[in-house]
């Protein structure tokens, strides 16, 4: 079975500037959570959507946005990136089917460089 | 909120040796769960071992074991017979039990494993 994918996996953008990161998560699974990485702040949860729905939310600005289609795949967008945008981003999915053993995979995450 | 704190953040090991990576965590919840992770330099963050709080026998996987005392709220993972691939950057993940999917990571551990 295919990983976790994230496109792209590298990204340089300007102040100002937006950006759309996508996730198509292992087949079958129908959560997906976002995670942002950085040195100082470490991993921080940002959101998790299952069946299109935002389930939860991290304590993130508004600037910060997802969704998740139908076929599981999610997006992320950031609007009037800032410096501090400057990060890994990190894809997570998971089967939620309440079970258990539930467990979320990662994928490769996407680096964003914002100028 | 729940708290994940990592007290260590380097640790060293000599090829073969055992180590074990700490992690304590702050949760009025009964029902959770906790993880670690591993983040091999440019790579991948891969599950791997999980606990379940209502479980008391601690989970083991080959040469991975964690130490799981409750009361205390730690969670430290041992890893037996070290080997050069196992450095990476360790991190500890709290997750609340139901559809709750959030992870809330500690700062890491960077482990080194020196030949």
């Amino acid at each position: 079975k295919a990983g976790v994918t994230q496109t792209p996996r590298y990204l340089i953008k300007t102040r100002g500037q937006q950006v759309t990161l996508s996730c198509s998560p292992i087949s079958g699974h129908r959560s997906v959570s976002w995670y942002q990485q950085t040195p100082g702040q470490g991993l921080q949860f940002l959101f998790e959507y299952f069946s299109e729905t935002q389930r939860n939310k991290g304590n993130f600005p508004g600037r910060f946005s997802g969704r998740q289609f139908s076929n599981s795949r999610s997006e992320m967008n950031v609007s009037t990136l800032e410096l501090g945008d400057s990060a890994l981003y990190l894809c997570a999915s998971s089967q939620a089917s309440g079970g258990a053993e539930e467990t979320q995979y990662f994928g490769p995450g996407t680096r964003l460089l914002v100028l | 909120a729940q708290t994940v704190t990592q007290s260590q953040p380097e640790m060293s090991v000599q090829e073969a040796e055992t180590v074990t990576l700490s992690c304590t965590y702050d949760t009025s919840e009964s029902d959770y769960y906790l993880f670690w992770y591993k983040q091999p330099p440019s790579r991948q963050m891969i599950l791997v071992i999980r606990q379940e709080a209502y479980k008391q026998q601690n989970a083991t996987e080959n040469r991975f074991s964690v130490n799981f005392q409750k009361a205390a709220k730690s969670f430290s993972l041992k890893i037996s017979d070290s080997q050069l691939g196992d450095a990476a950057m360790y991190f500890c993940a709290y997750r609340s039990g139901g559809s709750n999917y959030k992870l809330t990571f500690g700062k890491g551990t960077l482990l080194t494993v020196n030949p």
